[in-house]
């Protein structure tokens, strides 16, 4: 049974540029969290997304970022012109209820 | 405003040096309070979960303790495959499902 898979593992973005962060949840899990690790810092919650639908952005920027969780194939975190602050380890995490996170390796994003 | 503060930041032991890291935590209501340990370029992996004051959990050298501020994650005996960021996290009781995580505190086990 495949842990919980995110692509790209490194990504680079001129500033502008928009990038797509995919992750994949371990089968049979229906609730898929996304986070960002910052330099320095703690890992800060972002969105948590059941199939079709988003039930918890509080921690999304209202600006630039959106994330869908499809019925089919893998969610996703977009981010649209990406600046050097949004620099960071993007990590994605799925559990098949609401306890038990299992989290992904991430995708390392770098803008430059 | 939930909050989790991990001391000390970083730690260096001696390989069979045991000690103890601290997790103070102020939330709205405690659902589950989270240890996971974290690996250079890698995703954090789950340790344990403590729900309750009073409650333990051990895993081969590492111990889990849980009172209404704080949690201690107690490594015995220590062994250089210890060295890792340990993370501690709480997740409240107010409806959400998102976790609030600590900075991490950096083990360094020399051999």
């Amino acid at each position: 049974n495949a842990g919980v898979m995110q692509n790209p593992r490194h990504l680079v973005r001129r500033r502008g540029q928009e990038a797509r962060l995919r992750c994949s949840p371990m089968k049979g899990h229906s609730h898929v969290y996304w986070y960002r690790q910052l330099p320095e810092e703690g890992l800060k919650f972002m969105v948590y997304l059941q199939k079709e639908n988003i039930i918890d952005e509080s921690g999304m920027p209202k600006e630039r970022f959106s994330a869908e969780f499809p019925k089919e194939g893998p969610s996703i975190l977009r981010i649209q012109q990406v600046v050097r602050g949004d620099s960071a380890a993007y990590f994605c995490a799925s559990s098949p209820t609401i306890y038990g996170y299992t989290f992904g390796s991430g995708t390392r994003l770098t803008v430059v | 405003e939930d909050q989790v503060t991990q001391s000390p930041e970083a730690l260096r032991l001696q390989e069979g040096e045991s000690s103890s890291l601290n997790c103070s935590y102020t939330v709205s209501g405690l659902r589950g309070l989270f240890w996971y340990r974290q690996d250079p370029g890698k995703g954090p992996e789950f340790l344990f979960t403590l729900y309750s004051a009073g409650e333990e959990k051990e895993k081969e050298r590492l111990k889990a303790t849980l009172t209404k501020k704080e949690s201690f994650l107690h490594i015995t005996a220590p062994k250089p495959e210890d060295s890792a960021t340990y993370l501690c996290a709480v997740q409240a009781g107010s409806g959400s499902e998102k976790l609030v995580f600590g900075k991490g505190m950096k083990l360094t086990v020399n051999p």
